[in-house]
């Protein structure tokens, strides 16, 4: 089946823009994870949905951060009056449940450049 | 804090050598322990995970991991590495497993000479 999708691929924006990033999980997938990724480091933890609500999100580093997902499927991160610091790359995980257990598979990835 | 350190920046190795990749995290209480692995241009994908039992862990291709306790330490290992091995290996923890957010570390890059 297909695996975890991530649009756009790349996104180049001005500083002070605001953007939007999707992530479609694998159906069936109770969990979305997503992580942030800059050069030379490993995944960052953001925030962690199970179904609709936000479990988690002790790792969105400021309020204009903000991710969402109404129906419990795809999920939007949300990057308001972004900054260079942010320029990263965005990963999209998704698993069955929301336990450790449960294989988080990724997706692609959105490379996320703030000139 | 919580941490995840991985000791190489740039491993590399020539094809049939064995490989020995460390990892050591913070103490935390119960730990759940991962290694995922991204080729080039590929997603990162699970490699191998621990969660009880036996210390010694097989994942995928060949690699397996051990980890020891009084360590805090989850090393990567394979007796005999292949071109195809090359790849950025990252480890990974989970921190008390009612949920699964990971703390990753900065991940090693594997480079095998054909």
């Amino acid at each position: 089946g297909a695996g975890v999708s991530q649009t756009p691929s790349n996104k180049v924006t001005e500083k002070g823009k605001y953007v939007e990033l999707r992530c479609d999980p694998i159906s069936g997938h109770t969990a979305l994870y997503w992580y942030r990724q800059s050069l030379g480091q490993g995944p960052e933890f953001l925030i962690y949905f199970q179904g609709t609500g936000a479990a988690d999100d002790s790792g969105l580093p400021n309020d204009r951060f903000f991710a969402v997902r109404p129906e419990g499927s795809v999920s939007t991160l949300k990057i308001q009056r972004t900054e260079r610091g942010d320029s990263a790359v965005y990963l999209c995980a998704s698993s069955l449940g929301g336990v450790a257990l449960d294989t988080q598979y990724f997706g692609p990835g959105t490379r996320l450049t703030v000139l | 804090a919580q941490s995840v350190s991985q000791h190489n920046h740039h491993v590399i190795l020539s094809e049939a050598a064995s490989l020995e990749l460390g990892c050591n995290y913070s103490y935390g209480g119960t730990v759940n322990l991962f290694w995922y692995v991204q080729y080039p241009g590929q997603h990162l994908q699970l490699l191998l995970k621990y969660f009880s039992g036996d210390p010694l862990v097989k994942g995928i291709k060949g690699f397996e991991a051990e980890f020891i306790k009084s360590k805090f330490s989850f090393n990567l290992r394979k007796p005999s590495v292949q071109w195809s091995d090359t790849a950025e290996y990252f480890c990974a923890v989970n921190y008390g497993g009612s949920q699964g957010n990971l703390i990753f570390g900065k991940g090693t890059k594997l480079s095998v000479k054909p």
